[in-house]
């Protein structure tokens, strides 16, 4: 079974700087992808970044990157130059064979 | 091009009742999953459905059910309702072309609560 955690419930952020959310999984499978989520107030899930495991090299996506340690099982969301439209739920997810286990959310509050 | 579509957006039900939701997946995609997404929690997958076949299914009672269609669009059934069924309910769709790693593509939920 695939487990996901993420540890810090809220985090806040001063507009133009960067934070980092932090996310831990546990799975058996060898070939999976790792995604991180963000969710507004209105609710629709927006797909931010995704982590093929197999590869080593770190996923960026314009301001957003993520620190991937497999052995730790550790892959962390970081965003850069943050702006207030960063504010949101994010979550980390695991899938394989198309099923997604999420984390249970990080709020983040950008602050002007 | 359309994404995720769901409706109805908000729904009340009252506690026994039965519930449908719709959801049409984004243009060109096979696959439909639903989720629920309680308060305050990250979303738990209920089902998935493709080729018309339920394909895999969480750990959720057999008062949810489901249905696809030929044309790919998808239903999710609750019966007797309770209490505890209010939630977000999320329709994600993606194309199957390998077991793992399709691009997954979320609704915008329909909210049900249950009084």
């Amino acid at each position: 079974a695939q487990t996901v955690t993420q540890s810090q419930p809220e985090m806040s952020v001063q507009e133009a700087e960067t934070v980092t959310l932090s996310c831990t999984y546990d799975t058996s499978e060898n070939n999976y992808y790792l995604f991180w989520y963000k969710q507004p107030p209105s609710r629709q899930m927006i797909l931010v970044i995704r982590q093929e495991a197999y590869k080593q090299q770190n996923a960026t996506e314009n301001r957003f990157s993520v620190n991937f340690q497999k052995a730790a099982k550790s892959f962390s969301l970081k965003i850069s130059d943050s702006q207030l439209g960063d504010t949101a739920m994010y979550f980390c997810a695991s899938e394989y064979g198309n099923k997604l286990v999420f984390g249970a959310g990080t709020i983040l509050r950008v602050k002007s | 091009d359309a994404g995720v579509t769901q409706s109805p957006t908000h729904l009340i039900k009252t506690r026994g009742q039965q519930v449908t939701l719709r959801c049409s997946p984004k243009s060109g995609h096979d696959t439909v999953s639903w989720y629920q997404q309680a308060l305050g929690q990250g979303p738990q997958f209920i089902f998935q459905y493709y080729e018309e076949e339920e394909r895999q299914r969480g750990n959720f009672p057999d008062r949810f059910s489901g249905h696809q269609f030929p044309n790919y669009s998808s239903e999710l059934n609750v019966n007797a309702l309770l209490l505890g069924d209010s939630a977000l309910y999320l329709c994600a769709s993606s194309l199957l072309r390998a077991h793992s790693g399709n691009t997954i593509y979320f609704g915008e939920g329909s909210w049900l609560t249950v009084v």
